[in-house]
């Protein structure tokens, strides 16, 4: 079976902190996504890669960066932690190509304090 | 401008009866559909698709719909169990898009009762 690891459940940071979470797959997937899931707005797509050190923005960027140093792992950067990004952060990985499914680790909960 | 919708955000069902969540699109692009069923403190997991090739596939007590001339595509859980509680949502990609950049819906959370 496909494994997503998130390896951080819940976190509790200060205003302005630098935050980071951490996202490991084992099925060698060339793609790999983070997302946020809040009340009533469902999944929506931060960041995703497609190779080793290759990005690009999905639809809600701004405040968060991406590092994708080595194929399995995928990491969400949130520079300056603020209060409006407390939420659910899932990672995701798919393998090449369409018609496939996501493969979503089990969530990091973060909240802003 | 939100492409896919979960007009509910809830339901609530009777444990033996037909749990029915609905999903409306509007982009005519998207010809690949998937519903996902997300536990608490759980993420995600594929729990049946459909291709706008077909109207209806099955799979076990799940049944997804797809009219297209409607953009609308609805879930069928018969007979719904408690263990089926959980939210639902509907996401829609093109043929050719990564699956992960698939456009999700709001989600609707079953609750189906003993």
């Amino acid at each position: 079976d496909v494994k997503v690891t998130q390896s951080s459940r819940y976190l509790v940071k200060r205003t302005g902190e630098k935050v980071f979470l951490e996202c490991v797959q084992d099925m060698d997937h060339e793609n790999m996504f983070w997302y946020r899931q809040d009340p009533g707005l469902g999944l929506r797509l931060i960041y995703f890669s497609y190779d080793v050190k290759m990005k690009e923005k999905g639809d809600i960027p701004e405040g968060y960066s991406v590092s994708r140093e080595k194929k399995e792992r995928f990491s969400l950067i949130l520079e300056s932690a603020s209060t409006n990004q407390t939420s659910m952060y899932l990672c995701a990985s798919t393998s090449g190509g369409s018609g496939n499914t996501i493969y979503f680790g089990e969530g990091s909960w973060l909240t802003v304090v | 401008d939100q492409q896919v919708k979960q007009n509910s955000p809830s339901l609530s069902v009777q444990e033996g009866r037909i749990s029915i969540l609905n999903c409306d699109y509007t982009n005519s692009m998207f010809d690949y559909f998937l519903w996902y069923k997300k536990y608490p403190a759980e993420g995600p997991t594929f729990l049946i698709s459909i291709s706008s090739i077909k109207d209806k596939n099955e799979d076990g007590r799940f049944t997804v719909f797809l009219n297209k001339s409607a953009k609308h595509l609805s879930l069928h859980i018969v007979p719904s169990q408690p263990g089926d509680s959980a939210v639902y949502f509907c996401a829609a990609r093109g043929s050719n898009t990564n699956a992960g950049k698939s456009t999700f819906g709001d989600g609707t959370t079953l609750t189906v009762k003993p």
